[in-house]
């Protein structure tokens, strides 16, 4: 089974911090995902990339930035956290819309 | 992008089957139905897809009309397990190298009654 792993399950950050969210998948997967998801509003496409060092804004991209420097992992960056990132984060990979989430990471930004 | 339009959330007694119907009357001829499921605190997973014949897995059957404007989930034998918020996606493409993303909604939430 593809695997998706995000680094941390909860997370608690202090405004302005900058935080790295980690996520990696063990299948060779060039696309990958980053969501957050928010009570009524479902789950919003923050950045995606199809390949290494390459990368695309999805619906909501301000606040957030993203590194893929290997294949297999895919990092979600909140330069100067503020309350309103508080959110779930998911992380997915797969390709042709057969895609694999991971657990989820719940950063609270205090 | 097409978008889809389901119900906010509907009831089904264990061991019916549950329907799930999706709306997407703007879809394109090149784009599929992809279905997935949220069970509380986990991250979404895949079901079914199709692009305009009806498909059936180990896990359900999609069900595409033949003007592909709509579309049903069907779950033969419902189960407490699967309890979970659907989500109906249409694929889209993006960027100019053909990429996809998917765009989620806010879904169905399904109840299965004991």
């Amino acid at each position: 089974d593809v695997k998706v792993t995000q680094s941390s399950r909860y997370l608690v950050k202090r405004t302005g911090e900058k935080v790295f969210l980690e996520c990696v998948q063990d299948m060779d997967h060039e696309n990958m995902f980053w969501y957050r998801q928010d009570p009524g509003l479902g789950l919003r496409l923050i950045y995606f990339s199809y390949d290494v060092k390459m990368k695309e804004k999805g619906d909501i991209p301000e606040g957030y930035s993203v590194s893929r420097e290997k294949k297999e992992r895919f990092s979600l960056i909140l330069e100067s956290a503020s309350t309103n990132q508080t959110s779930m984060y998911l992380c997915a990979s797969g390709a042709r819309g057969g895609y694999t989430f991971g657990s989820g990471t719940r950063l609270t930004v205090v | 992008d097409a978008k889809t339009t389901q119900p906010p959330s509907m009831d089904c007694a264990e061991g019916r089957a549950a329907n799930l119907p999706c709306n997407h009357s703007t879809i394109s001829g090149n784009e599929y139905v992809y279905w997935y499921r949220q069970i509380h605190s986990q991250g979404p997973q895949y079901i079914i897809h199709g692009l305009k014949n009806n498909e059936t897995n180990e896990m359900a059957s999609l069900i595409i009309t033949e003007d592909r404007k709509s579309s049903t989930l069907i779950l033969p034998h419902a189960t407490l397990r699967d309890t979970a918020v659907y989500y109906c996606i249409v694929r889209a493409s993006l960027s100019n190298f053909g990429n996809e993303k998917l765009t989620f909604g806010t879904g169905t939430r399904l109840t299965i009654i004991p």
